[in-house]
């Protein structure tokens, strides 16, 4: 069973750009959460979809969106990039259910420059 | 709101035994998590504990909790090299997304 994809690995942007990041979920999987970490702090939560629409959003400004797809990829992108938005972006997939796991990619790393 | 904390740093020998800190806020979280990232990788699933359990052990991995005090512990026993890593400490409220500690970096020294 194929884990969850992220794409691109890596990607350099300068100032005032946007990007776009692909996350394709483990096959069945309906929730897609996107979290942003940085070594000053840690692991933030920026939005999580199910059945493609937006269910939970964290403390991030609109430059911050997503959207997730009939087939449950997802898709977030980053508009008018700042310096402060280098980080490596992890998405994770879940079912449904208590007790759910969030199984993780192995993230997209965004250097700004 | 929610808030999760954990030391940043722990330092052991191998073959000794570590134990990861954690505290929780929200009393609402039935599950509580353990999650490890190696270098260059996203996290992984460890372990996880439900809220009206007092202990879980799984091989080298004992997970305590304690709900008065919202107080989560990891402890892993006979600490390897390839335990090396940042492990954090999740907790899931009702309804709501994930909430993650900042990550305990464990240094295992040869």
């Amino acid at each position: 069973k194929a884990g969850v994809t992220q794409t691109p690995r890596y990607l350099i942007k300068t100032r005032g750009q946007q990007v776009t990041l692909s996350c394709s979920p483990i096959s069945g999987h309906r929730s897609v959460s996107w979290y942003q970490q940085t070594p000053g702090q840690g692991l933030q939560f920026l939005f999580e979809y199910f059945s493609e629409t937006q269910r939970n959003k964290g403390n991030f400004p609109g430059r911050f969106s997503g959207r997730q797809f009939s087939n449950s990829r997802s898709e977030m992108n980053v508009s008018t990039l700042e310096l402060g938005d280098s980080a490596l972006y992890l998405c994770a997939s879940s079912l449904e259910g208590p007790g759910r796991e969030l199984f993780f990619g192995e993230g997209s790393r965004l250097t700004v420059l | 709101g929610e808030d999760v904390e954990q030391s940043l740093f722990l330092s052991v020998r191998e073959g000794d035994s570590s134990v990861i800190n954690c505290t929780y806020t929200d009393s609402s979280s039935t599950y509580l998590y353990w999650y490890k990232q190696e270098p260059g990788a996203g996290l992984q699933l460890l372990t996880y504990i439900f809220s009206n359990m007092d202990m879980k052990q799984d091989q080298r991995l004992t997970v305590l909790l304690n709900k008065k005090d919202k107080h989560l512990s990891l402890r892993i026993a006979d600490t390897q090299t390839g335990d090396s890593a940042i492990y954090f400490c999740a907790e899931s409220p009702y309804g709501q997304n994930f909430v993650f500690g900042p990550g305990t970096r464990l240094s295992v020294l040869p």
